[in-house]
């Protein structure tokens, strides 16, 4: 079956303006994480939805950075008045019910600001 | 404060030899630790994973040893070759709440032929 997916696999931007990456996870799971990878490093815990609300959003490093699943499927990452600090691989994964633990990532959004 | 401390930051093996990664937690909460692969331009993706229940887990070459008074976790990569050359992750997490999880910061492995 399909894995992870993610949209775009590259977006660059340029300083103060506004991105949206797009997060399909597998079919049926229904948690869903965001985490952030600087180069060099480890990812990094943003966000995890359980269904359609945000369980733990502790990870988001201010309110220029924000989350969404409406349906309890897709999620939208959008990150406001970007900053070249926020230039980063951007992962989503997903979990199923009953094995939250097991989370499967996708292949990431390079996020660059100019 | 990094909450999980990972060593070493990069290692070369020869093809058919050991690669061996430590880790060590803080927080006696985790109770979950998954070893990740990641390939460049790729995501992580899961190895192999074990509690703290037991003390060792095997999957084909790769090996899991945990000790729980030590606080520490290692990865154990048998007969290594050039295919195994990527950059691995541990990770921490905790069942209930949000099992978040908690990663070091990598070990780049080269296998050499």
């Amino acid at each position: 079956g399909a894995g992870v997916s993610q949209t775009p696999s590259n977006k660059v931007t340029e300083k103060g303006k506004y991105v949206e990456l797009r997060c399909d996870p597998i079919s049926g799971h229904t948690a869903l994480y965001w985490y952030r990878q600087s180069l060099g490093q480890g990812p990094e815990f943003l966000i995890y939805f359980q269904g359609t609300g945000a369980a733990d959003d502790s990870g988001l490093p201010n309110d220029r950075f924000f989350a969404v699943r409406p349906e309890g499927s897709v999620s939208t990452l959008k990150i406001q008045r970007t900053e070249r600090g926020d230039s980063a691989v951007y992962l989503c994964a997903s979990s199923a019910s009953g094995r939250r633990d097991e989370q499967f990532f996708g292949p990431g959004t390079r996020l660059t600001v100019l | 404060q990094q909450q999980v401390k990972q060593s070493p930051q990069s290692l070369i093996v020869q093809k058919g030899g050991i690669s061996i990664i430590n880790c060590a937690y803080e927080n006696t909460a985790f109770d979950y630790f998954p070893w990740y692969q990641q390939f460049p331009g790729k995501g992580p993706a899961l190895l192999i994973a074990i509690r703290p229940d037991v003390s060792e887990k095997k999957e084909g070459r790769f090996t899991i040893s945990f000790n729980k008074s030590a606080k520490q976790f290692s990865l154990h990569i048998m007969d290594s070759q050039p295919g195994d050359s990527a950059t691995y992750f541990c990770a921490a997490g905790t069942q209930g709440g949000s099992e978040k999880l908690v990663f070091g910061k990598g070990t780049k492995l080269t296998v050499n032929p």
